[in-house]
């Protein structure tokens, strides 16, 4: 069965340190999204990609980066972890409208910077 | 303003109860309505879709979608305690480049 799977499922690292969390999908879907969740604000798009080699930033993007280089996987960086990068990441994908079709997450990645 | 809004809760509810979930938007061009479900720990899931203005039944979830309010509801009857997670709006123009929109999520409990 097709899926989309999040790696490290829990993580805890240092203030200053570049963490990445890796999200790869089985679906071959051209769009894939990076979301943060924290409690009062919902989900909020950090990143994301209509194709290889396509990067956009999402509303939350400061100190994060992504690059796609093949279809099945976009990794996020965070390029010198901070506290207020505490959070829950998701990555979707989708193919086509999405609107008609929705996005399918992953499971999730619970990031704690100390 | 956002262009979603949705009461967060939370919303604590006795099993059998009918509940209603509510979101109200404020982009006209908004075609596309969905409902997510997300259990603690876990990803949102896609519970329901609905195109365009009316309502769709799947047992014992309803959604209903009122555009010239802009506002939309989903009503679950004889809640369950399985029920109990973050429901959260989404909604979308048509536009192949047009992105989800969610809402914040609104708490649901049920208690037996």
């Amino acid at each position: 069965d097709a899926e989309i799977t999040q790696s490290p499922r829990h993580k805890i690292t240092e203030t200053g340190r570049q963490v990445t969390l890796a999200c790869h999908q089985t679906w071959n879907h051209n769009n894939m999204f990076w979301y943060r969740q924290d409690l009062g604000h919902g989900l909020r798009l950090i990143h994301y990609s209509y194709g290889v080699q396509d990067t956009n930033k999402g509303e939350v993007s400061d100190g994060y980066s992504v690059s796609r280089s093949n279809t099945e996987d976009l990794p996020l960086t965070l390029e010198s972890a901070a506290s207020s990068q505490t959070s829950v990441y998701f990555c979707a994908s989708m193919n086509g409208q999405a609107g008609r079709y929705g996005y399918t997450f992953g499971s999730g990645t619970r990031l704690t910077v100390v | 303003q956002k262009e979603v809004e949705q009461d967060p809760g939370p919303l604590s509810v006795p099993e059998g109860a009918i509940v209603s979930l509510n979101c109200t938007y404020s982009n006209s061009a908004f075609q596309y309505f969905m409902w997510y479900r997300q259990y603690s720990r876990k990803g949102p899931e896609l519970l329901m879709y609905t195109y365009s203005s009316g309502n769709k039944e799947d047992g014992r979830f309803t959604a209903q979608v009122d555009k010239s309010s802009k506002y939309i509801s989903l009503f679950i009857r004889d809640s369950q305690p399985s029920d109990s997670a973050t429901y959260l709006c989404a909604m979308s123009g048509s536009s192949n480049t047009d992105k989800l929109i969610f809402g914040t999520g609104t708490r649901l409990q049920v208690f037996p």
